[in-house]
C-alpha cells in the first residue's frame, strides 16, 4: 500500500489561471480532508469530502472547490490563481467519515508555485 | 476564536537532554488535541494525542485546561528525535481528526 498519493508533484502556475490537484486516498479510506500549508505556516484547513459530498469547509473563498469520486479519490480545483495561493497542498485520508476517531494519514503534498 | 500557539520555532538540544514543546491553545469547548510530526524529507505523521494518553517514542504530552497547554515532552532527546513538531487541535466534536487547527510548528534539533 503506497498510502496516500498526490500529482503532480510539483505545479508552476501564472496569476488567473486554474489548476487540478489529485489524491488517492489510502485503501480502505473513504474521507479526504484537503490542508493548505504556506511556507513557514502550518496546514490550514480547506475542506473534507466523504460520500462524494463536501461535509465540512475550513476559511477558503468559493475560488477552491472540490471533488470526490466513486473511488474515493478526490481533485482540489483553485480558480483564478492569486500570489498568495502559493503553497503546498497536503490531502489526507481516514475512514469513516467526519465524526470518525481513525487516525488520519498525510500524503506527500503538491508544490503550486503562482507566478 | 480558536487557536494554537507554539512560541518557539526552532528548539536545539544535546542528546541525552531532556525536551519540553510547548504548545497553548484556545477554544471554547472540549478540547481534543494531538502532536503531528514531520521527519526530513517524509510525510507529516500523527505522534500522539491526549485522549489515548499514551506515550509514543518515549514522548507524552498532558492537557492542562487550566493553563490551556498540551506540551510534548521527552526526558531524554535522541538524534533520530529531530523534526518539526506541530500541536494541532480538532473542531470535530468527539475528536476526529478530518478539521484541524494546527500550529505553525517548532524545529527540533538534537545535536550529538
Amino acid at each position: 500500500d503506497a498510502g496516500v498519493t498526490q500529482s503532480p508533484t510539483h505545479l508552476i502556475k501564472t496569476r488567473g489561471q486554474q489548476v487540478t490537484l489529485r489524491c488517492s486516498p489510502k485503501s480502505g479510506h473513504d474521507t479526504v480532508s484537503w490542508y493548505q500549508q504556506a511556507l513557514g505556516q502550518g496546514p490550514q484547513f480547506i475542506f473534507q469530502y466523504y460520500e462524494e459530498e463536501e461535509r465540512q469547509r475550513g476559511n477558503f473563498p468559493d475560488r477552491f472547490s472540490g471533488h470526490q469520486f466513486p473511488n474515493y479519490s478526490s481533485e482540489l480545483n483553485v480558480n483564478a490563481l492569486l500570489l498568495g495561493d502559493s503553497a503546498l497542498y497536503l490531502c489526507a485520508s481516514t475512514s469513516g467519515g467526519t465524526s470518525s476517531y481513525n487516525e488520519q494519514f498525510f500524503g506527500p503534498g503538491t508544490r503550486l508555485t503562482v507566478l | 476564536a480558536q487557536r494554537v500557539t507554539q512560541p518557539e520555532k526552532l528548539l536545539s538540544v544535546f542528546k541525552g537532554a531532556p525536551v519540553e514543546l510547548k504548545c497553548n491553545y484556545s477554544y471554547s469547548g472540549s478540547p481534543e488535541l494531538f502532536w503531528y510530526v514531520q521527519y526530513s524529507r517524509q510525510r507529516l505523521q500523527l505522534l500522539l494525542r491526549h485522549i489515548s494518553r499514551e506515550s509514543i517514542k518515549g514522548f507524552t504530552a498532558d492537557l492542562n485546561k487550566g493553563e490551556t497547554s498540551f506540551h510534548l515532552k521527552k526526558p531524554f532527546a535522541q538524534e533520530e528525535d529531530s523534526a518539526m513538531y506541530y500541536c494541532a487541535l480538532s473542531r470535530n466534536y468527539g475528536g476526529s481528526q478530518g478539521n484541524l487547527i494546527f500550529g505553525k510548528g517548532t524545529k527540533l534539533s538534537v545535536k550529538p
